[in-house]
């Protein structure tokens, strides 16, 4: 399984594009990458998924380069609301469960 | 889009006692559903693998005599601790895998917290 590496905790004003990236030097070809969102005390909720280059969705955007071993999620003009972890997974295609990382816990500050 | 419902959200019991947690896939079937523990301020920890109509697959280091799963329909997977200590409180979340336009997508319940007492 892929590891992925992201910061532990960010920090972001309200109305401030949010990009958080995650490292995954170990991407095997037919594995995509996944991003998930928690609040406290809740499940891990789906945000986005992509193989490669660009995913946009009414939630947030993820950008992956032509090697694949990293990936941003920008969350644009984050709110309160948007204070939360979020973890970046990498599964294989067919894979049977999902492996979370640290995750990155976002504060947006009003 | 797929629903998963956990029940219950939150449990407090005695040591010694046993608890069951249901997940249940609300619209759709899933063949496989897994289940995590969660500490405070830490990530998650997949427990098991269950599997519809056979045993569960525990991951290393859990006590499959502890936490039995069961997973006797489509739509129904249950965790049981069994004799639970305090070191067992934690937060429970299971999920479920389902098939859309031919990528599998997994959707988690709303989590349980069990306090053990």
């Amino acid at each position: 399984l892929a590891k992925t590496t992201q910061p532990i905790s960010m920090d972001s004003y309200e109305g401030q594009e949010v990009n958080i990236t995650c490292s995954h030097n170990n991407i095997a070809t037919n594995d995509y990458i996944t991003w998930y969102q928690q609040f406290p005390s809740q499940g891990p909720r789906f945000i986005i998924q992509g193989y490669k280059t660009k995913v946009t969705n009414e939630v947030a955007s993820l950008f992956i380069p032509a090697d694949r071993k990293s990936s941003t999620l920008s969350l644009p003009r984050v709110s309160l609301s948007d204070t939360a972890v979020y973890y970046c997974l990498v599964v294989l295609t067919g894979a049977n469960n999902l492996f979370f990382g640290t995750g990155t816990r976002l504060t947006v500050i009003p | 889009g797929a629903v998963v419902s956990q029940h219950p959200s939150r449990v407090i019991c005695k040591s010694g006692t046993s608890v069951k947690i249901e997940c249940r896939s609300l619209d759709f079937q899933a063949t496989t559903m897994f289940w995590y523990r969660q500490f405070p301020k830490q990530s998650l920890m997949l427990m098991a693998t269950s599997n519809e109509g056979s045993k569960a697959t525990y991951e290393q280091g859990v006590e499959k005599d502890k936490f039995l799963i069961n997973h006797a329909s489509l739509t129904l997977s249950t965790l049981t601790v069994t004799s639970a200590h305090p070191e067992d409180s934690s937060f429970y979340i299971c999920s479920a895998r389902d098939l859309i336009g031919g990528k599998y997508g997994y959707t988690f319940g709303s989590g349980t917290r069990l306090t053990v007492v």
